[in-house]
């Protein structure tokens, strides 16, 4: 059974950086890209960016640029989501999705939220 | 970027009755559209890629149609299993974009 697991809701203070993890079992690590998504209730689902495992290749939607930092760790079947400098715009539930890089994401981890409060 | 607009934002249906969803591509996305399923409090699921083509698992009551800008997504005999919100995207181009959704309710 493919699955990926995110690792917990996050409650950070402005200006701080959170790092969110997605691990993944039931399939091939490196035969899929990850994507993350963010959501929220204004502006509804955006892409923020994907990592290629195999060879180590990020892309990011231009709106996430300087915001997210996409990492991944074969050793682990884990990718990781960084977000920095952190304001209440970035309050959200994020997702990781797996896709073979058409960008149809065909399994979803649970979401984790993360709260921008002080 | 490509805007996807989806309409309605919300509907009501009863069970057994059939529904249309429709989704519109700012520019033609040439069938690169997908459609999920999200229930509440869960992640989004996929339901149609390719336009047309129906994800492993999927009931077959759920179908997808369209071409160029224009895409819809038809549930026949509605189950009270389908209360969800349908999201439509486009994997055409770079960056990928979604329509803002669709609430459906059981009457």
């Amino acid at each position: 059974e493919v699955k990926l697991q995110q690792s917990g809701d996050e409650l950070v203070r402005p200006g701080a950086s959170v790092k969110i993890s997605c691990k993944a079992s039931g399939y091939t690590f490196t035969n899929y890209a990850m994507y993350w998504v963010k959501q929220s209730p204004g502006q509804g689902l955006e892409w923020i960016g994907t990592i290629i495992p195999l060879i180590d290749t990020t892309s990011y939607n231009q709106k996430f640029k300087g915001k997210a930092t996409l990492t991944a760790d074969k050793s682990s079947n884990t990718a990781y989501m960084e977000l920095s400098r952190l304001t209440s715009e970035d309050s959200a539930v994020y997702y990781c999705a797996r896709a073979r890089g058409t960008g149809v994401m065909d399994a979803w981890g649970q979401g984790a939220s993360v709260t921008v409060s002080s | 970027d490509i805007q996807m607009t989806q309409s309605p934002a919300s509907l009501s249906a009863s069970l057994g009755e059939t529904v249309t969803i429709e989704c519109r591509a700012s520019e033609d996305i040439y069938n690169g559209l997908a459609w999920y399923q999200q229930k509440p409090g869960k992640s989004p699921q996929l339901l149609i890629y390719n336009a047309n083509s129906l994800h492993t698992g999927v009931p077959s009551r759920f179908s997808g149609s369209g071409s160029g800008t224009q895409y819809s997504l038809k549930i026949n005999s509605l189950q009270s299993e389908d209360v969800a919100s349908y999201f439509c995207q486009q994997y055409y181009n770079y960056p990928l974009t979604f329509g803002s959704g669709t609430k459906l309710e059981i009457k």
